[in-house]
């Protein structure tokens, strides 16, 4: 039973480039959420999507940043025009439907992309 | 609104000292309560939950209670080993806020032989 998958994990681009971070989540997880995690510092939530639609962008820059979760295929956070302050750790978590309320979800992470941009 | 609040790192520890990370939290509703660590170069990973208040999560030897009346979920090992360098992170989640996940900044620990 896979995990949550990203790729690449490292990815280098140039300033004013476009970088494209993908994440398959579990099998079963309908839910989708991106952070950022910048060095020495801690874990900046991005945006939280279901499958087709996005819940939560309150984390996303307004500008150059955007995500989507199709209804096939892996979730994709896009990074137009990127500038050295994207640098950073992108991880990407899952969780299942969420259940009664009563209920407990949990957060599956994966490795994280690591973009580094010159 | 919800938030976390962790105490400020970097901790360093000899082996087997004890170990306290201190996490506090405000919500709106009735949260669950976790703590994840993030290992060198790798993603975050469940460490332990509690999902009402007074429930107690433990798991590799570390243990967090779910205080209501101080608002808090501290966590715990009595004899920290080198293996458990890491950086640690208390998080809730709230059904109230919609499904949201809100995590504190992280507290390193390193530990020395």
């Amino acid at each position: 039973n896979a995990g949550v998958m990203q790729n690449p994990r490292h990815l280098v681009r140039r300033r004013g480039q476009e970088a494209r971070l993908r994440c398959s989540p579990m099998k079963g997880h309908s839910h989708v959420y991106w952070y950022r995690q910048l060095p020495e510092e801690g874990l900046k939530f991005m945006v939280y999507l279901q499958k087709e639609n996005i819940i939560d962008e309150s984390g996303m820059p307004k500008e150059r940043f955007s995500a989507e979760f199709p209804k096939e295929g892996p979730s994709i956070l896009r990074i137009q025009q990127v500038v050295r302050g994207d640098s950073a750790a992108y991880f990407c978590a899952s969780s299942p439907p969420w259940g009664p309320p009563s209920g407990a979800n949990v957060l599956t992470f994966g490795a994280g992309s690591r973009l580094t941009v010159l | 609104g919800n938030s976390v609040t962790q105490m400020e790192g970097p901790v360093t520890l000899s082996e087997e000292a004890f170990l306290t990370i201190n996490c506090t939290y405000t919500a709106t509703g009735y949260p669950s309560l976790f703590w994840y660590v993030q290992y060198p170069g790798e993603g975050l990973q469940l460490l332990l939950k509690a999902t009402k208040a007074d429930d107690k999560g433990s798991n590799k030897g570390f243990e967090a209670t779910y205080r209501k009346e101080t608002t808090s979920f501290h966590l715990e090992k009595g004899s920290v080993q080198v293996s458990d360098s890491a950086v640690y992170f208390c998080a809730l989640s709230d059904r109230v806020t919609g499904n949201q996940f809100y995590f504190g900044t992280g507290t390193s620990l390193t530990v020395i032989p």
